[in-house]
Formats: structure tokens, C-alpha cells, sequence
């Protein structure tokens, strides 16, 4: 299976910031990397897709780059909405698997 | 818009059976492949099984692999995870999501998720 590793695990930060979470995979998995939001009681929600496709309805402040084993997901004048978990996730190959999260608080 | 709400989800005892659901609607379900994803609690994010939209194909995480079946009725819009010989490391959230086209492994809609709990 591909490995995904987040980092940081958490980090802090204020309103207005600019967050950076890097994301490895074991392996080269192109560009085939997907980021997920994560709040507690709501659906998670696709973020970015095929490494910097920003999905339908997705704010411009979240961005993302990388390819290979190396990823990126960027978020700009960090909202108050945007406190949340985060996720990468391969789907180059089946097993589909996630990075370990990365709280935003 | 794209809906996806699970049921099935309760406490079972560990070696129990449950059965859980995923009621899909605002999309050609039948057009879509369908995953099954959960979280531990406190843990991150496991997939544990994908079924394509023509149920011609379905692939388990290798911990669910031998005990879990996934189905999906295309005329009636829903998804199911059949949970058999349950652990109690199987206790999390689980949720249906969408794959982005027949047989993808990008989740582009997910579900609130159901809890399941097992537990002596």
C-alpha cells in the first residue's frame, strides 16, 4: 500500500494567516492527490483534486501543488470557516489512502 | 444537489452482524462508483471498500477483506455494507462517498456517516 505522511500534525494559527501542509507519498503517485476538509458533525468535503483542481464551490484561497511524492495544500487569508482537519488522500492505486490529518486550530 | 445519508449504524457485540445503508440522491447514482470510508474515534480517515457504478467490481482494505461485503441497488438509489464477525477495532463513523466518475477513487461528495459501536 502507498504510504501518505502529513505534515504538521497540528498547527495554530489566526484569522487572516497563511497555512501551508505538506503531504508525502511512499511512492510517485503523479498527480493523482486529493485534500479533504474535515469539521466534527459535517460531511467531509473535497477540497482539490488531481493535486491543484479546485472543486465546484471551493473558495480561491485554497490551493494546492505538487507532483511525484511531494504535495502541497495552501490556504491565504485564513477564515474563521477554515478552522477544520485536513486530509490528503492518493488515488493512484486501491488501496485509496489517507494521510494521517492535519489540525488547523 | 448531491445527497448521501447512511443508516444501519448502532451497538452490536463483538462477532455480530450489522447491516449498514447509504440512500443517494440529486445525481444518476447508477453512474457513479460508491465508496465506504470511516474513522476510529480520535483516529483518521480508513477507506474500507469501493463497489463501481454496474457493480462489476469491488475492492475491500485488506482489515475489513473476508468480512465486510459491499452492494449497491441501482434502481432503488442505495449503497449498503454488509458488516459481518465484527470487531471491536471496527467501532468508527462510517460514510458513503461518491467517487467522481464510474470507478475513481476521488471522493467527491461524502455523507454525515453512521456510528457504529461494538462493544461487549
Amino acid at each position: 500500500d502507498i504510504q501518505m505522511t502529513q505534515s504538521p500534525s497540528s498547527l495554530s494559527a489566526s484569522v487572516r494567516d497563511r497555512v501551508t501542509i505538506t503531504c508525502r507519498a511512499s511512492q510517485s503517485i503523479s498527480d493523482y492527490l486529493n485534500w479533504y476538509q474535515l469539521k466534527p458533525g459535517k460531511a467531509p468535503k473535497l477540497l482539490i483534486s488531481a493535486a491543484s483542481s479546485l472543486h465546484s464551490g471551493v473558495p480561491s484561497r485554497f490551493s494546492g501543488s505538487g507532483s511525484g511524492t511531494e504535495f502541497t495544500l495552501t490556504i491565504v487569508n485564513l477564515q474563521p470557516e477554515d478552522f477544520a482537519t485536513y486530509y490528503c488522500q492518493q488515488s493512484f492505486l486501491i488501496p485509496p489512502t489517507f494521510g494521517g490529518g492535519t489540525k488547523v486550530e | 444537489q448531491v445527497q448521501l445519508v447512511e443508516s444501519g449504524g448502532g451497538v452490536v457485540q463483538p462477532g455480530r452482524s450489522l447491516r449498514l445503508s447509504c440512500a443517494a440522491s440529486g445525481f444518476t447514482f447508477s453512474s457513479y462508483g460508491m465508496h465506504w470510508v470511516r474513522q476510529a474515534p480520535g483516529k483518521g480517515l480508513e477507506w474500507v471498500a469501493v463497489m463501481w457504478s454496474d457493480g462489476s467490481n469491488a475492492y475491500y482494505a485488506d482489515s475489513v477483506k473476508g468480512r465486510f461485503t459491499i452492494s449497491r441497488d441501482n434502481d432503488k438509489n442505495t449503497l449498503f455494507l454488509q458488516m459481518n464477525s465484527l470487531r471491536v477495532e471496527d467501532t468508527a463513523l462510517y460514510s458513503c462517498a461518491r467517487a467522481e466518475d464510474f470507478g475513481g477513487n476521488t471522493l467527491d461528495y461524502w455523507g454525515q456517516g453512521t456510528r457504529v459501536t461494538v462493544s461487549s
